[in-house]
């Protein structure tokens, strides 16, 4: 089982829709969590941590379930520049281990 | 000006060359961090660095080695390049081990 997995996708939704992503992770021991955006060909970009709580940032919702081990981001009124490659990264250990997901990539239709 | 720049951003060279991509950043970072990407594999580390004295290999470490010249600069070495390096390489900085990380634009480079 991979360390960290995603569905790549691609998810195609049309503009103002709300899409959902789900990422999973194996390492119980896991301590941090964040989502990235990655256009094509360009490099990663925090798009928002996620905290135990859930947090919101605008149209962008992100939640952790540790007992089933996974993490979501939700985001809401899809925009055509919503359209990228999303990362789910996990850290764990004692040197905080990064792993990163290989990627949902959401294509947003006008 | 971008705050984690990498040289060169693309390069092509032939299997048996030696290749060493730059970073320098000006954020003023303890750790840099060495990654590639492929398709379908994410982005995967390399080596990463602590401090100028720390280095530490990552998870794909064989074939490549580094050398952190001073807090804003980290370089990455090919020795002698084979296809299977042919990837998209990106340098990254945090400032703690919890923080986020904040990476360059990228070297695309292809090992024919």
């Amino acid at each position: 089982r991979k360390e960290v997995e995603q569905d790549p996708g691609p998810f195609n939704v049309p503009e103002g829709a709300t899409v959902a992503f789900n990422c999973t992770y194996s390492n119980s021991a896991s301590q941090s969590f964040f989502w990235y955006r990655q256009d094509c060909r360009k490099e990663p970009k925090l798009l928002m941590s996620v905290y135990s709580s859930g947090n919101e940032d605008g149209r962008f919702t992100a939640q952790l379930n540790r007992a089933s081990q996974y993490i979501s981001l939700l985001i809401r009124d899809s925009k055509l520049s919503d359209s990228a490659t999303y990362l789910c990264v996990v850290k764990a250990g004692g040197y905080q281990k990064v792993t990163f997901g290989t990627g949902t990539k959401l294509q947003v239709i006008p | 000006d971008a705050d984690v720049t990498q040289t060169p951003r693309n390069r092509i060279t032939k299997t048996g060359k030696r290749i060493m991509l730059e970073c320098s950043q000006t954020k003023g970072h303890d750790r840099m961090y060495w990654y590639r990407q492929d398709p379908g594999l994410g982005l995967r580390l390399i080596y990463y660095s602590f401090d100028v004295k720390d280095i530490n290999k990552g998870e794909i470490s064989d074939g490549y080695s580094v050398s952190r010249q001073a807090q804003a600069k980290f370089s990455l070495s090919l020795e002698s390049a084979i296809p299977n390096q042919t990837a998209l390489y990106f340098c990254a900085t945090s400032e703690t081990a919890y923080n986020e990380q904040f990476f360059g634009p990228g070297t695309r480079l292809t090992v024919l």
